[in-house]
C-alpha cells in the first residue's frame, strides 16, 4: 500500500537553531514529491516539487532534498514567521494522479 | 488574476441535508482534487479528476459524489450519508508540463454541522 509518513508530528525551535523535517514514501513510480506550508485556517502553499534522486532545491532558509525513500525539508536558521505545518505529498505514476499526504509536522519557532 | 476559488469559505448544513462546495479554477489544469482535513489527520482524499467527465474515488469517498462537467469547475456534493461531515474542505489542481510539476491549493471551505 503507498504511504507517506512525516517526522517528526511537531518540533519546537528556538529562533536560530537549524532542524530537518522527514517524509518518507513507500509508493511505486513516483512521479514528483511536493512540500507545502499551511497556516492555521488557510490552504497548502505550494514551496518545492521534487522529481528524482539527489535532487536539491532551496528558498530562503529553506532546502528540499529526495532520496529514494525520502525527503528532507532543511531549514536554517528559522524565524517566528516560519512557524507553520509543513506537509509532504507524493504524486504516483502510472496513469493515476493520485496525490497523497503526510500528516504534516507542526513546526513552532520561539523567540 | 488566476488561481483556485473556493466557495463559500464557511457553511453550515443541517443534519439529514445535501451540501454542495464549489471549486473553480482559471488556471487551464487538466486534474483536480478534493481533500478533507481533520485536526492531527493531514489531508485525506476523497475524489479526483484528470479529465472532463471523468472521475475516480480517493481514499475516503462513501457519501460525498462530484461532477467534472467542465475543466474549470469540480463541484463536490456532501451527501446525508456522510456521518462526520464537519471538517475543512480543500480543492487542488495540478499543472503538469514536462519537468515541472506543481499543484495549488484552494483557501478552503470549513463545513459545520449545526
Amino acid at each position: 500500500e503507498d504511504q507517506v509518513t512525516q517526522s517528526p508530528e511537531a518540533l519546537r525551535l528556538q529562533e536560530g537553531e537549524s532542524s530537518s523535517l522527514n517524509c518518507s514514501y513507500t509508493v511505486s513510480g513516483l512521479r514528483g514529491l511536493f512540500w507545502y506550508r499551511q497556516d492555521p485556517g488557510k490552504g497548502p502553499e505550494f514551496l518545492f516539487t521534487l522529481y528524482s534522486a539527489g535532487e536539491e532545491k532551496e528558498k530562503e532558509r529553506l532546502k528540499a532534498t529526495l532520496t529514494k525513500k525520502e525527503s528532507f525539508l532543511h531549514i536554517t536558521a528559522p524565524k517566528p514567521e516560519d512557524s507553520a505545518t509543513y506537509l509532504c505529498a507524493v504524486l504516483m505514476g502510472g496513469g493515476g494522479n493520485k496525490l497523497t499526504f503526510g500528516t504534516g509536522t507542526q513546526l513552532k519557532v520561539e523567540l | 488574476d488566476g488561481g483556485i476559488t473556493q466557495s463559500p469559505k464557511y457553511l453550515f448544513r443541517k443534519e439529514g441535508q445535501n451540501v454542495t462546495l464549489s471549486c473553480e479554477q482559471n488556471l487551464n489544469h487538466d486534474a483536480m482534487y478534493w481533500y478533507r482535513q481533520d485536526p492531527g489527520q493531514g489531508l485525506r482524499l476523497i475524489y479526483y479528476s484528470q479529465i472532463v467527465n471523468d472521475f475516480q474515488k480517493g481514499d475516503i469517498a462513501e457519501g460525498y459524489s462530484v461532477s467534472r462537467e467542465k475543466k474549470e469547475s469540480f463541484p463536490l456534493t456532501v451527501t446525508s450519508a456522510q456521518k462526520n461531515p464537519t471538517a475543512f474542505y480543500l480543492c487542488a489542481s495540478i499543472l503538469s508540463t514536462g519537468a515541472n510539476t506543481e499543484a495549488f491549493f484552494g483557501q478552503g471551505t470549513r463545513l459545520t454541522v449545526v
